[in-house]
């Protein structure tokens, strides 16, 4: 049980373009979602937490109008990066929680 | 900031025991330990988690001292699949949707 999948599972876009990151979790609902970003050979970094149906919280630094969360349902959450400049490429990774916390497989975003 | 201290590196040979410690001196008293791990490039899984006595599941055992101060995650018979960073985790909040914070980890590194 468990299964959680992102889409996609990589990108690339040039600077200025927004980006789209999907979070299913395909086999139970998600109350709460975690999303994080790992820079390479660095530990992951919490950017925000939702609930569904509610506004995100961020944590300090991350800009909430750069990063847009999304949790409508309690099986999808998405996250947009808006206006991606290169120091925003990094690995993404959401988290949905239901009695227990689960991870998605990650998405690489590469912005060139 | 992680609540946690772990080696930043360990080497084990494959088929032998893998101890990987943990300091959390300022675990509370309604804090769990979690350990995950995340093989490259992928999302973290679930190890195992423990408040005060020891546990033991499928994949690992962890050893918690009587003062909570540390631990140990103890995978049994290491083998080349088990190459990873694992995560020693005190989660924060409350116990149903406390954040997991993540620190630098253990890179364990199983050699033939």
């Amino acid at each position: 049980g468990a299964v959680v999948s992102q889409h996609p599972s990589w990108v690339i876009c040039k600077s200025g373009t927004s980006v789209k990151i999907e979070c299913r979790s395909l086999d139970f609902q998600a109350t709460t979602m975690f999303w994080y970003r790992q820079f390479p050979k660095q530990s992951l970094m919490l950017m925000a937490t939702s609930n569904e149906g509610s506004k995100a919280t961020y944590e300090q630094g991350v800009e909430k109008d750069k990063f847009l969360i999304n949790h409508a349902s309690l099986t999808l959450s998405t996250l947009t990066v808006t206006s991606a400049h290169p120091e925003d490429s990094s690995f993404y990774i959401c988290s949905p929680y239901r009695n227990e916390q689960y991870f998605g497989p990650g998405t690489r975003l590469t912005v060139t | 900031d992680a609540k946690t201290t772990q080696p930043p590196s360990m080497d084990c040979a494959e088929g032998r025991a893998a101890n990987l410690p943990c300091n959390h001196s300022t675990i509370s008293g309604n804090e769990y330990v979690y350990w995950y791990r995340q093989i490259h490039s992928q999302g973290p899984q679930y190890i195992i988690h423990g408040l005060k006595n020891n546990e033991t599941n499928e994949m690992a055992s962890l050893i918690i001292t009587e003062d909570r101060k540390s631990s140990t995650l103890i995978l049994p018979h290491a083998t080349l699949r088990d190459t990873a960073v694992y995560y020693c985790i005190v989660r924060v909040g409350p116990s149903n949707t406390g954040k997991l914070i993540f620190g630098q980890g253990t890179t364990l590194q199983v050699k033939p």
